[in-house]
């Protein structure tokens, strides 16, 4: 069964709204989420790590007043888009480690990902 | 820096093998991960090899070697639902995953 679960799934806005994408990690509590965006034929680009209780670490480049993100529980994580553009049309991936670290494999459980069209 | 490199496309047979390489550069090392992604999707756990030799999982086998900074996955009896993008993610000492930008399998008939 599903690990992780992203919600939702598709989301369609209106330049200059926002829009929140849910990721709940089903199976294991995790103190950690990573935030990834996608664009079309490219690969994985890290946006944010996000942190239970504490602030997320964003990567070099991203707005982290554009991209907000809330870990407020061990399961659950959520990225806001802020004032979405049609440049931020892309596909938005969380994924939970329950081994990160030392003594851990590390191996990544991806959601299923939410595809943002900006219009 | 850091770098992974491999092939952008690949195209093969169904039936027949293809083997996808993956050459990578980083700080530090904890282990290479191959990743299967269908279009439209999240992409799915392949592998995890960090000690040199080959992993075999099914059609599916993977050989990592440290030395040389090399990977490759390979994909026996291949079918049309093999076609998708495979990525080659390695950790690098401080346990971030560095990603290549994926290689693109066609599978044809």
């Amino acid at each position: 069964g599903a690990v992780v679960s992203q919600h939702p799934s598709w989301v369609i806005c209106k330049s200059g709204t926002s829009v929140k994408i849910e990721c709940r990690s089903l199976d294991f509590q995790a103190t950690t989420m990573f935030w990834y965006r996608q664009f079309p034929k490219q690969s994985l680009m890290l946006m944010a790590t996000s942190n239970e209780g504490s602030k997320a670490t964003y990567e070099q480049g991203v707005e982290k007043d554009k991209f907000l993100i809330n870990h407020a529980s061990l399961t659950l994580s959520t990225l806001t888009v802020t004032s979405a553009h049609p440049e931020d049309s892309s596909f938005y991936i969380c994924s939970v480690s329950p081994g990160q670290g030392a003594g851990g494999t590390g191996e990544l459980f991806f959601g299923e990902g939410s595809r943002l069209t900006v219009l | 820096g850091q770098n992974i490199d491999q092939p952008t496309e690949m195209t093969a047979t169904e039936g027949a093998i293809v083997q996808i390489n993956c050459t990578y550069q980083t700080s530090g090392f904890n282990g290479l991960f191959w990743y299967q992604q269908h279009a439209g999707e999240a992409p799915t756990f392949l592998s995890y090899n960090v000690l040199d030799g080959l992993e075999e999982k099914g059609r599916f086998s993977s050989f990592l070697s440290r030395s040389k900074g090399y990977s490759y996955l390979l994909l026996k009896e291949l079918q049309m639902k093999d076609s998708a993008s495979y990525l080659c993610a390695v950790m690098d000492s401080n346990y971030q995953l560095i990603w290549g930008a994926g290689t693109k399998l066609i599978i044809k008939p």
